[in-house]
């Protein structure tokens, strides 16, 4: 596609609830990251695919976050039993590392709201 | 650890050039990035130095110096469409993978 898209544009949800946010990303592009930004604060990493492989997890706050990428293509980020400190926006990036500068380019995320 | 400072908020205003400083102290540095994110928008590329010097890219220019771990994104004949947040990251080499880290920005208003 011309750009990294990612639905729902906004989720509002019940706290317990689990939820399913959707990246598609350039086509062509091999390495897919998970940032979540909160208000007023900066970007922070969740999770990076090379392919379908997540060689770096670390960001992940806690065991109720997964996400899993499916032919080199789309990723899913779930969050199991929603909790309230969750509401943020989640961005989805790509990027292509046949490129030396290997930017990363943003979709316009998901703002997730926990009541 | 990673650790990236920036100011919080600047003001400028219309036709000026404002200068909007970034210091680093990481390990395994590979380069820095500027990005620029309007409010409810995702951030956008701007610029990006991986060596010493100045980067010029029409009204954006962004500068490094890795032994100072600095550098600064400078906006020249400021517009009313350049207000907005301006997030510097840097890359850095993590257990074998590349990484990026972000500031937490630096919100820029220009008034008229």
């Amino acid at each position: 596609g011309a750009g990294v898209s990612q639905s729902p544009s906004n989720k509002v949800t019940e706290k317990g609830k689990d939820v399913e946010l959707r990246c598609d990303p350039i086509s062509g592009h091999t390495a897919l990251y998970w940032y979540r930004q909160s208000l007023g604060q900066g970007l922070e990493f969740l999770i990076y695919f090379q392919g379908n492989s997540a060689p770096d997890k670390s960001g992940l706050p806690s065991d109720r976050f997964s996400a899993e990428r499916t032919g080199g293509s789309v990723s899913t980020l779930t969050i199991q039993r929603t909790q309230q400190e969750d509401s943020a926006v989640y961005l989805c990036a790509s990027s292509s590392q046949l490129t030396g500068t290997d930017t990363q380019y943003f979709g316009p995320g998901t703002r997730l709201t926990v009541l | 650890g990673q650790n990236i400072d920036q100011p919080t908020e600047m003001t400028a205003t219309e036709g000026a050039i404002v200068q909007i400083n970034c210091t680093y102290q990481t390990s395994g540095f590979n380069g820095l990035f500027w990005y620029q994110q309007h409010a409810g928008e995702a951030p956008t590329f701007l610029s990006y130095n991986v060596l010493d010097g100045l980067e010029e890219k029409g009204r954006f220019s962004s500068f490094l110096s890795r032994s100072k771990g600095y550098s600064y994104l400078l906006l020249k004949e400021l517009q009313m469409k350049d207000s907005a947040s301006y997030l510097c990251a840097v890359r850095f080499l993590h257990t074998g993978f590349q990484k990026l880290v972000f500031g937490t920005g630096t919100r820029l208003l220009v008034s008229p």
